[in-house]
């Protein structure tokens, strides 16, 4: 099946503990995008990349961190720098950069600080 | 201003009526424009894309854009109790081609 997988889908987190939110696809697309969603909210993005080894800061980025070694994998980590990462984790990719391209979204994964 | 701007809701429509949602955007610029449906606790699927101005129908969902005017709309035709989810209005090209930006969503209610 294609499709973009997130793990894993529920995580709980102490404070002051780094965590990693796994995305891969196999979609053979560009583009891979992170956001998070707060109840009632909409999507804000916190990192994107959109070709291996080069990644850019999106609207929120602060106590987020990304790698891009391969096409297929773009993780999240979220650091003890993050105050409040309780929420919605939200991966999606793009075939390409290019402006009329569609994103489509994994299953999430829901952060939990304790 | 909001870069996409959505009414939350909720928005109650009865079973069979059509559901009209609307968005504006700030970016004259913007290229294209997605409708994504999200149930509570999943996450956003595609529903419509449009790039061009005009209407753009698939089944029982019409999308329409104006770009003069900035503003994008999603009409549902004979909605369905299983149509009840937040609608988010999508965005991208621009100053933000890289990128979509997304509205806050519109929750929208079919009674039965």
């Amino acid at each position: 099946d294609g499709g973009i997988t997130q793990s894993p889908k529920y995580l709980f987190r102490k404070e002051g503990q780094n965590v990693t939110l796994s995305c891969e696809q196999n979609l053979n697309h560009d583009a891979m995008y992170w956001y998070r969603q707060d109840p009632g909210q909409g999507l804000r993005l916190i990192y994107y990349s959109q070709i291996v080894n080069d990644f850019q800061k999106g609207d929120i980025a602060e106590g987020y961190s990304v790698s891009r070694e391969k096409k297929e994998s773009f993780p999240l980590t979220v650091t003890s720098a993050q105050k409040n990462p309780t929420a919605f984790y939200l991966c999606a990719s793009s075939p390409s950069r290019r402006g009329t391209d569609t994103q489509y979204f994994g299953p999430g994964t829901r952060l939990t600080v304790l | 201003q909001k870069e996409v701007e959505q009414n939350s809701g909720p928005l109650s429509v009865p079973e069979g009526a059509i559901a009209s949602l609307n968005c504006t955007y700030s970016d004259r610029g913007s290229q294209s424009f997605f409708w994504y449906r999200q149930y509570s606790g999943k996450s956003p699927e595609l529903i419509m894309f449009i790039y061009s101005n005009g209407d753009k129908e698939d089944g029982r969902f019409t999308a329409q854009l104006n770009k003069a005017s900035q503003y994008v709309s999603l009409l549902i035709r004979d909605s369905q109790p299983s149509d009840s989810a937040t609608y988010l209005c999508a965005v991208r090209g621009g100053s933000s081609a890289s990128k979509i930006i997304f509205g806050s969503g519109t929750r929208l209610s079919i009674r039965p």
